[in-house]
Formats: structure tokens, C-alpha cells, sequence
């Protein structure tokens, strides 16, 4: 258990509606990085959040946007959706020492199906 | 933007031989090389990293070389055991503000008993 935890676990949802997938990171940890895992596209980078902030933006959709809240927890909005955004989401978090460590421990995952 | 490629996408050993994934990268900028372990159904499970300043690193069973000059680096398990099957991600990251990862494309390890 690597202290991040995710919900859903699973989603299946129709094409053109909207999700949010959550993330919790480990205590203490003020770094979030949202992954998607597809099997072509392997695991991409979409999007960092640090202490609340946007610090990095990755292969993400316009359709796609996600936060980072006062307690750290984040979230993903998945938007319009379509048959080719089924796939894994994964959280991770880190510490984020400047100079430091920068270990990225992933959550669970989302397993998202958009029929 | 980095670019991180990895060899072999399947490998099979024999229960008690060793496995050796590789990875090359193409940003000489990057300094942190961490080794993921995925099995079926989990998320990606940290298991080893070296950083720039370090050409090898090891945690009982496993081990970790990084060659900066040809920017590549490679897992090393030993005395492979059947709960070491599972698919296996390279990555590289550097150390700025942005740390996100850009990830190998998996090595699916099958240890045969």
C-alpha cells in the first residue's frame, strides 16, 4: 500500500458525459501528478500540481482539467468523453524537496470505460 | 521532451537466473532514474532509483547501473523467484519544479518454475 488512495476504482460511463476522478495523496506529500495508462499509449504524463498550484502540463486534453485543494487532496474532470479516453488513470504523489528525493508513489488507479 | 526507450517488452527466465531490463534516454539533462513494478490490476509500484551522481545501486535482489555518458541504465534481478513475474517500467525525470516522469514502454517479466 503506497498511501495514495483513488476513487473510483472503476467507471463506466457514455460517450459526451463527464467524470471527476479524486486522488489523496500521502501525508505530507505536496506534489500530485495525474497519469493515464492506455495500451498503446503506454503511462503519459497529464498534468503536476504543486501545493495547490499548476507546475507542469503534460499530454492532456483541452476536454480534460484537473485542481489540487487547500487539504491537497486533487481532482481529474474528464469532459465530453469519448470512446478513446477509456483507459487507466493513476495518481501519484511525491514530497517535493527542493534539491531532494523526488519518489513518486502511485495510487490504485481509476480504470475508466467510456462505452 | 525526454524520450525514454526500453528493451525487451517480454522476457522470460527460468526460476533462479537473472533478468536484465534496459533503458535508454535522450534528455542528458535528466537525473533521476527510477524502476517501476506493475502486476496485474496495481498501480506502479516503486521498487529501486539512482540518481546522476551514482553509477550503481543495489537492494538485496536488485540492482540498478546508470552509464550517463551513453544515457542508459538497466535493472538487474538476480536469483529470479516466480512473484518477481509482473511488467516492469523504466523512467526518467529531472529535478527541477517539474518532476513529471516520462516512462519506458514495459518489459513483461515471466519467471517459469
Amino acid at each position: 500500500d503506497s498511501g495514495v488512495t483513488q476513487t473510483p476504482k472503476h467507471l463506466i460511463t457514455a460517450t459526451g458525459q463527464r467524470v471527476t476522478l479524486r486522488c489523496s495523496p500521502r501525508s505530507g506529500d505536496l506534489s500530485v501528478y495525474w497519469y493515464q495508462q492506455s495500451l498503446d499509449q503506454g503511462l503519459q504524463f497529464l498534468i503536476q500540481y504543486y501545493n495547490g498550484e499548476e507546475r507542469a502540463k503534460g499530454n492532456i486534453l483541452e476536454r480534460f482539467s484537473a485542481q489540487q485543494f487547500p487539504d491537497l487532496h486533487s481532482e481529474l474532470n474528464l469532459s465530453s468523453l469519448e470512446l478513446g479516453d477509456s483507459a487507466l488513470y493513476f495518481c501519484a504523489s511525491s514530497p517535493h524537496v527542493a534539491g531532494g528525493p523526488n519518489e513518486q508513489y502511485f495510487g490504485p488507479g481509476t480504470r475508466l470505460t467510456v462505452t | 521532451g525526454e524520450n525514454v526507450e526500453q528493451h525487451p517488452s517480454t522476457l522470460s527466465v527460468q526460476e533462479g537466473d537473472s533478468a536484465v531490463i534496459k533503458c535508454t534516454y535522450s534528455d542528458s539533462a535528466s537525473n533521476y532514474f527510477p524502476w517501476y513494478k506493475q502486476e496485474l490490476g496495481k498501480g506502479p509500484q516503486l521498487i529501486i532509483d539512482i540518481r546522476s551522481n551514482v553509477g550503481e545501486k543495489k537492494d538485496q535482489r536488485i540492482a540498478v547501473t546508470l552509464n550517463k555518458t551513453a544515457k542508459h541504465f538497466s535493472l538487474h534481478i538476480t536469483e529470479t523467484q516466480p512473484e518477481d513475474s509482473a511488467v516492469y517500467f523504466c523512467a526518467a525525470s529531472l529535478s527541477g519544479s517539474a518532476r513529471q516522469l516520462t516512462f519506458g514502454s514495459g518489459t513483461q517479466l515471466t519467471v517459469l518454475p
